[in-house]
């Protein structure tokens, strides 16, 4: 039960290109979120998905696409990086009526 | 508009003393807290959570108290220890939206122990 894994660990980008983070659980987990975290930051809601083939904007969708294809995968887009998307994503899952979220290790990426 | 604050964003204790984290929140539509504990290059782990329903939740070395009517939650460890070195994130839910259970996050708190 590997829980919730990200991919990849680490990636460095140009400023313009597009790039794809993907996060799986295999908890079965109806729910997942994708977080942004930030130096001095909190975390930060991207997008959510409620469901497989469901999305919607979290507190900062602007740049960011979602898909939910398969209810176990949650994928996270950028389709032309900017610097000031410099920063640490973390994907989470739960179910539904419960409040604590599960995370993966993050992905840290750097847009340069 | 922050609605869930952690206003220290650094605590030193030594080893074997009490850790005293604190959080502040805005909006009384949240009705469950919850502390998150994060190790550099790791995801945040869930650690302890409370009802609004209850003062006090306890779980080992790890205790959280709230107080409703000032709308702050702090968590205790004792005693503390060197592996207890991480960062605290506070999260609070309850506030009707459809990201099922949204959290919201504080800022978080980096906690150094010391031997």
């Amino acid at each position: 039960n590997a829980g919730v894994t990200q991919t990849p660990k680490f990636r460095v980008l140009k400023t313009g290109q597009s790039m794809t983070l993907l996060c799986a659980q295999d908890m079965n987990h109806e729910y997942m979120y994708w977080y942004r975290q930030d130096p001095g930051m909190g975390l930060r809601l991207i997008h959510y998905s409620v469901g497989e083939g469901t999305t919607a904007k979290g507190e900062v969708p602007d740049g960011y696409n979602v898909s939910r294809l398969k209810k176990q995968n949650f994928l996270l887009g950028l389709e032309s990086a900017a610097p000031s998307q410099t920063s640490v994503y973390f994907c989470a899952s739960t179910e539904p009526g419960r409040e604590t979220q599960y995370f993966g290790p993050g992905t840290r990426l750097l847009v340069l | 508009d922050q609605q869930v604050k952690q206003n220290s964003p650094s605590l030193s204790v030594q080893e074997g003393r009490i850790s005293i984290l604190n959080c502040d929140y805005t909006n009384s539509m949240f009705d469950y807290f919850l502390w998150y504990k994060k190790y550099p290059a790791e995801g945040p782990t869930f650690l302890i959570s409370i009802s609004s329903i209850k003062d006090k939740n306890e779980d080992g070395r790890f205790t959280v108290f709230l107080n409703k009517s000032a709308k702050h939650l702090s968590l205790h460890i004792v005693p503390s220890q060197p592996g207890d070195s991480a960062v605290y994130f506070c999260a609070a839910s309850g506030v009707e939206s459809q990201a099922g259970t949204a959290l919201i996050f504080g800022k978080g708190t980096t906690l150094s122990v010391s031997s």
